[in-house]
């Protein structure tokens, strides 16, 4: 069966300081990946979106990237953080591009930015 | 663009009482729609997915949602609350942008089941 794992699943960073979040998937290949951000009471936003190694859709400006080194593995990045990059991340990951499927998502990683 | 409205941010209900938690779409074409719920500190988890095969969808725990073209709507039921639903809930509409399909969430509804 497939799963996918998050890491760190808490991090608290100063302003400015640099960040690398890390997502996986196991069971499966060429997944379609993506990484959301959550506000505090706020619904999922899209940051990032993944078809295959190193192909990255951003869907909006800010400051924070994606790469995606290996099959499976996709990592979220920023140079210097900001008090609004705070939230909670979600990676999720689809097996195809249809309309109809699903998404899984990760566990999450909470990330406050002080 | 396609987009998703959930009436009610805060949802209460006592336990064994119905479960209903609104969902509405706009859509320029046949929707496919989710239903997804949210444990605290959790990722999200598949309750159910319309796929135009039938209306009524049945989902896990108990859950089931209705998809009403002529309402544009697909709210989420269960006949008797439990504790553990305690829950926030989202709805999404899958949407299709820059060659690539995505899904658009609403705001999402914080249920909370009381004894």
């Amino acid at each position: 069966s497939q799963t996918i794992h998050q890491w760190p699943a808490t991090l608290v960073q100063p302003v400015g300081s640099p960040l690398s979040l890390e997502c996986t998937v196991e069971g499966t290949s060429n997944p379609n990946l993506y990484w959301y951000r959550q506000a505090a009471g706020r619904g999922l936003q899209l940051l990032f979106y993944s078809v295959g190694i190193g192909q990255i859709s951003s869907e909006v400006p800010q400051n924070l990237s994606a790469s995606r080194p290996q099959d499976r593995q996709f990592i979220l990045s920023s140079k210097k953080l900001l008090l609004s990059d705070s939230g909670f991340y979600l990676c999720a990951w689809s097996p195809g591009t249809g309309p109809q499927e699903t998404q899984y998502f990760g566990p999450g990683t909470r990330l406050l930015v002080l | 663009a396609q987009s998703v409205t959930q009436l009610g941010s805060h949802v209460s209900v006592s336990e064994g009482a119905l479960v209903l938690l609104r969902c509405n779409y706009s859509s320029s074409v046949p929707p496919y729609l989710f239903w997804y719920v949210q444990y605290p500190n959790q990722g999200l988890q598949l309750l159910l997915k319309y796929t135009s095969a039938a209306t009524l969808v049945k989902g896990i725990n108990g859950f089931e949602a209705e998809f009403k073209k002529s309402e544009t709507s697909f709210h989420l039921t269960k006949p008797s609350a439990h504790m553990s639903d305690a829950a926030e809930y989202f709805c999404a509409v899958s949407d299709k942008a820059g060659g690539y399909n995505k899904l658009i969430f609403g705001a999402g509804t914080r249920l909370a089941v009381h004894p």
